[in-house]
């Protein structure tokens, strides 16, 4: 079966430190792939997603994240954090023409002002 | 533009007592609708899906029911809660099936069972 995983459940920086998020699906097959993240107290929006083309994916808030098909991953990353990103952050994907989204467990983001 | 409303926000239950948790989209039609239940440090997890009026599909067996009696209003429920049932259920919607569509949340309903 499809799954996904997210190493980091935890993850603390310091303001203006780097941020990668580590996430791998198990699929053998196309793939879309979406990260989510849900800010505390609001609705999970999405922040970036890969359909196909070039692989590094630029979102919203300076985000970026890079597939990379050999690997099966699909990291999150940002040059420099922000305590306003203290979030929760979700990898997602989704598969051959299916109507599901297979979620990571989610990795918990604080950053320190 | 679309919005999608959950309610109640918050609800405490005993064990043993009926559910209904209720899910409305604006601003579009014909969406496919989604039942979810976050679990700390587990992700969320799909409980049913539905494309049109009338038509379910659970994903995983479990105590609990979705109903869809508007194209865009979508309904879980349980006869009887257990202490499992607890956690944050997300309703979200999403224009077609398929490979690349994204999917939009609502605001969620803490559901905590006593």
């Amino acid at each position: 079966a499809q799954s996904v995983s997210q190493h980091n459940h935890h993850v603390i920086l310091s303001e203006a430190a780097s941020l990668e998020l580590g996430c791998n699906y198990s699929y053998g097959g196309t793939v879309n792939l979406f990260w989510y993240v849900q800010y505390p107290g609001q609705h999970l929006q999405l922040l970036l997603k890969y359909f196909s083309g070039d692989p590094l994916v630029k979102g919203i808030k300076g985000f970026e994240a890079e597939f990379i098909k050999s690997k099966f991953s699909f990291n999150l990353r940002k040059p420099s954090v922000q305590w306003s990103d203290t979030a929760e952050y979700f990898c997602a994907v989704n598969t051959d023409s299916s109507y599901k989204l297979i979620f990571g467990s989610g990795t918990r983001l604080l950053v320190r002002p | 533009s679309q919005t999608i409303h959950q309610w109640p926000a918050t609800l405490v239950q005993p064990v043993g007592s009926p559910l209904s948790l209720e899910c409305t989209v604006e601003g579009t039609s014909n969406p496919n609708l989604y039942w979810y239940r976050q679990a700390a440090g587990r992700g969320l997890q799909l409980l049913f899906y539905s494309v049109g009026i009338g038509q379910i599909s659970s994903e995983v067996p479990q105590n609990l029911s979705a109903s869809r009696p508007q194209d865009r209003q979508f309904i879980l429920s349980s006869k009887k809660l257990l202490l499992s049932d607890s956690g944050f259920y997300l309703c979200a919607w999403s224009l077609t099936s398929g490979l690349g569509v994204e999917q939009f949340f609502g605001p969620g309903t803490r559901l905590t069972v006593l």
